[in-house]
């Protein structure tokens, strides 16, 4: 069965400094992957996705970027975080190619202080 | 911007059947309505997805009128640990776009 790995569960970083959020799937081949944001009480943003190895779309430009060096491996980054970019940061794949619904992670949750 | 409109809140009590509607006025084609519950602090979940008629499962069912303009997702009978938001997204494409939501509030 499929599986998917977020982590940390739980971030507290300053002003300023950097990010690196790492997403793993298991049990599948190519999947689509995703990072959402969510503010809190808010709904989901989301920030990145990518259909293939290398191939990253950007939905709102900011400080972040992402990479997907592996077929299964999503990594979110920051060189220098600001206090806007705190909040829940959450990972999903889906299927490529079909009607798949998405499956998150378990999340991570930013507090930039 | 997200394709679909539904409220931003509702209540309800136990055992009570549930029906959030969902507006997608422009629906294309290809897309297919899905639907996922989110508990605080947790990834949503997904709940059904269907593209015309009804679907149905061990959870929930899915209303979707001939010109699929909306959809209604139905949950039967309802507890306190339904309480949560719940979203509906129409999905043709890579690119995934959550709205808002409805927060469904359950009384006892």
């Amino acid at each position: 069965s499929q599986t998917i790995h977020q982590w940390p569960a739980t971030l507290v970083q300053p002003v300023g400094s950097p990010l690196s959020l790492e997403c793993t799937v298991e049990g599948t081949s190519n999947p689509n992957l995703y990072w959402y944001r969510q503010a809190a009480g808010r709904g989901l943003q989301l920030l990145f996705y990518s259909v293939g190895i290398g191939q990253i779309s950007s939905e709102v430009p900011q400080n972040l970027s992402a990479s997907r060096p592996q077929d299964r491996q999503f990594i979110l980054s920051s060189k220098k975080l600001l206090l806007s970019d705190s909040g829940f940061y959450l990972c999903a794949w889906s299927v490529a190619g079909i009607e798949s619904p998405l499956h998150f992670g378990n999340g991570t949750r930013l507090t930039v202080t | 911007l997200a394709k679909t409109t539904q409220p931003i809140s509702m209540d309800s009590y136990e055992g009570q059947e549930v029906n959030i509607t969902c507006s997608h006025n422009n629906i294309a084609t290809n897309d297919y309505i899905t639907w996922y519950q989110q508990f605080p602090s947790q990834g949503p979940r997904f709940i059904i997805q269907g593209y015309k008629t009804k679907v149905t499962n061990e959870v929930a069912s899915l209303f979707i009128p001939a010109d699929r303009k909306s959809s209604t997702l139905s949950l039967p009978r309802v507890s306190l640990s339904d309480t949560a938001v719940y979203y509906c997204l129409v999905e043709g494409d890579d690119k995934i776009i959550f709205g808002k939501g409805t927060r469904l509030h359950i009384l006892p």
